[in-house]
């Protein structure tokens, strides 16, 4: 199972919005609406910030958001803030019953 | 409150095996699979496969498929993942993650443990 495929990272000023994409396939991303995206900070466990596409859990800011099109996920963060620097990983079910992660994104708030 | 609570750090030499454990409390732990996440210093996540601790069935990813044992443990609410034939390139942090919904055991991750650094060198 190959791992979905996310930039390497993106940048954005405060306050602007940026998007980071998941490409998969259709035995993964495509075939279920099963993708989450996480934030991670340095040293720091993955933090769960959208599930099923585009669900946000209790507590995380609605400047997040998630959709999917095709075999591909997107997350835009808007209204972008320093905190928001991190790591974001995006992952999905698969047919085989397994779960695959994305390469991940660094973003950078200029 | 639910909290997973894992072992402290190991270093082990090449060619050993690892155990690390994962406590839960806060929840039924028979009722929710337990995931297992590994990143290695500087990389992404990689789901190593995940335990049912009702029956003890497991699910391990083709990448660590004959290397890797998940455990459940009900008497003690604790989870174990073992990997066998230890090699540098398996130096990582390792997470223990479950999903506490019922209907969505392979959807999502939370809860997380904090994780265990495990560090292989002769």
């Amino acid at each position: 199972q190959s791992a979905l495929t996310q930039p390497a990272s993106v940048s954005g000023s405060p306050g602007q919005s940026i998007t980071i994409s998941c490409t998969g396939t259709s035995s993964d991303v495509g075939g279920y609406n099963y993708v989450s995206w996480y934030q991670q900070h340095p040293g720091k466990a993955p933090k769960l910030m959208i599930y099923e596409v585009s669900n946000r859990p209790s507590g995380v800011s609605n400047r997040f958001s998630g959709s999917k099109s095709g075999n591909t996920a997107s997350l835009t963060i808007s209204g972008l803030q320093a905190e928001d620097e991190a790591d974001y990983y995006c992952s999905s079910y698969t047919s085989s019953s397994h779960v695959v992660f994305g390469g991940g994104t660094k973003l950078t708030v200029l | 409150e639910v909290q997973l609570v894992q072992s402290g750090a190991e270093v082990k030499k090449p060619g050993a095996t690892v155990k690390i454990s994962c406590k839960v409390s806060g929840y039924t732990f028979t009722d929710y699979y337990m995931h297992w996440v590994q990143q290695a210093p500087g990389k992404g996540l990689e789901w190593m496969g995940l335990v049912d601790p009702e029956d003890g069935e497991t699910i391990y990813a083709e990448k660590f498929q004959g290397r890797v044992t998940i455990t459940a443990d009900t008497s003690t609410d604790t989870a174990y993942m073992e990997l066998s034939s230890l090699r540098s390139e398996d130096t990582a942090v390792y997470y223990c993650a479950t999903v506490l919904v019922p209907a969505a055991q392979m959807n999502w991750f939370d809860p997380w443990g904090q994780g265990t650094l495990v560090t292989v060198s002769s």
